[in-house]
């Protein structure tokens, strides 16, 4: 099993441009996250879903667009780039429950000049 | 809200010794606590977890955690460090059956 992958691994982008990412998992998750990750503020969560079809805003949304059509597969949004989403970002999935653990993702690195 | 506390952005330890990283929490339930780790340029990782029962958890590469409900306190702890434990350790809890919630993080820096 692959887990959860994600592609690009590295991107660069103009401020303005759009660009999507695509996270991937095979391990049948229910549920699955986007977060981006930037020195000294740990990990902030953007968007999750909790199902096929299902979406909502975490805690840093603005700016970015999630879509979950197939259940293995959540796609990440920029519409029109900005120098403050320069940095990293992973998908993770979980299986849902109490415990919640999730499995991530290596991340995609994006800076936006 | 829930919420989690690192102590600590930067710990540095020498090879061999004692690994402490403290973590307390905050929860108005009984809590899913959980500690990852990202090496370098990679992804998070779990390295261990408590849910119920023992509150002594032992997790991978010689990592282990006490759950201590009087002190909202889960701290990871590693008798000898090696030089590959160099990474950046996360703490979180677990905030109903949707989302963690995670703590700032920590390096843990190993000097020969």
């Amino acid at each position: 099993n692959a887990g959860v992958t994600q592609t690009p691994k590295f991107r660069v982008l103009k401020t303005g441009q759009s660009m999507t990412l695509l996270c991937a998992q095979d391990m049948n998750h229910e549920y699955m996250y986007w977060y981006r990750q930037d020195p000294g503020m740990g990990l902030r969560l953007i968007h999750y879903s909790v199902g096929e079809g299902t979406t909502a805003k975490g805690e840093v949304p603005d700016g970015y667009n999630v879509s979950r059509l197939k259940k293995q597969n959540f796609l990440l949004g920029l519409e029109s780039a900005a120098p403050s989403q320069t940095s990293v970002y992973f998908c993770a999935s979980s299986g849902g429950g109490q415990v919640n653990e999730q499995f991530f993702g290596p991340g995609t690195r994006l800076t936006v000049l | 809200a829930q919420s989690v506390t690192q102590l600590g952005s930067h710990v540095s330890v020498s090879e061999g010794a004692l690994v402490l990283l403290r973590c307390n929490y905050s929860s108005s339930v009984p809590p899913y606590l959980f500690w990852y780790v990202q090496y370098p340029n990679q992804g998070l990782q779990l390295l261990l977890k408590y849910t119920t029962g023992a509150t002594l958890v032992k997790g991978i590469n010689g990592f282990e955690a006490e759950f201590k409900k009087s002190e909202t306190s889960f701290h990871l702890t590693k008798p000898s460090a090696h030089m590959s434990d160099a990474a950046e350790y996360f703490c979180a809890v677990s905030d109903g059956p949707y989302q963690l919630i995670w703590g700032a993080g920590t390096k843990l820096i190993i000097k020969p």
